[in-house]
């Protein structure tokens, strides 16, 4: 089992729709959790760390649940320009410091 | 404003072949990571840094060696290439622990093993 899941998709949605993102991890370990954005055959790239109380950042809002070891993004309003992979990502602590695990990403892609 | 830099961009290897992939930052990060991305699997870690001259193993570590011999310098090495290799590797680097860190990643480099 991957220690981060998510679901592949694709996500096909029209312009403003809100569409949401789900995450889940296995180690318990985990410290830090992160959002990144990949678009087609370009590096990863943050699009927001995800806070245990939740965060917002414009459209986008970000949720953790530890006791559920369970990740969220969710995006309003959906533009053309969001079409990318959404990447869920967690940083280890303990024995594993400094081990930065990726999911194999949500593929979005946002018709007019 | 280099940030990560890879080098080199593209690569084609005959199976057996062994070459180095370099990863280079100017923003004096403790930590660095190679990793592959193949075809709806996301990225997997190979192996990762956490400061000079330490390594540690990430999820894919079998038919990889490297090295941290200087802070700014992180290089993946294949012994002997199979077309299993063939994949995008990407390097990046981050500041380490804490919830606002941020890795940055290089362009990544297209390697493929006939």
């Amino acid at each position: 089992r991957k220690e981060v899941e998510q679901d592949p998709g694709p996500f096909n949605v029209p312009e403003g729709a809100t569409v949401a993102f789900n995450c889940t991890y296995s180690n318990s370990a985990s410290q830090s959790f992160f959002w990144y954005r990949q678009d087609c055959r370009k590096e990863p790239k943050l699009l927001m760390s995800v806070y245990s109380s939740g965060n917002e950042d414009g459209r986008f809002t970000a949720q953790l649940n530890r006791a559920s070891q369970y990740i969220s993004l969710l995006i309003r309003d959906s533009k053309l320009s969001d079409s990318a992979t959404y990447l869920c990502v967690v940083l280890l602590w303990g024995s594993n410091t400094g081990k930065l695990i990726f999911g194999q990403g949500t593929t979005l892609q946002v018709k007019p | 404003n280099a940030g990560v830099t890879q080098t080199p961009k593209f690569r084609v290897l005959k199976t057996g072949q062994s070459m180095t992939l370099l990863c280079a930052q100017d923003m004096n990060h403790e930590y660095m990571y190679w990793y592959r991305q193949d075809p709806g699997m996301g990225l997997r870690l190979i192996h990762y840094s956490v400061g000079e001259g330490t390594t540690a193993k990430g999820e894919v570590p079998d038919g990889y060696n490297v090295s941290r011999l200087k802070k700014q310098n992180f290089l993946l090495g294949l012994e002997s290439a199979a077309p299993s290799q063939t994949s995008v590797y990407f390097c990046a680097s981050s500041t380490g622990q804490g919830a606002n860190t941020e890795a940055f990643f290089g362009q990544g480099t297209r390697l493929t093993v006939v």
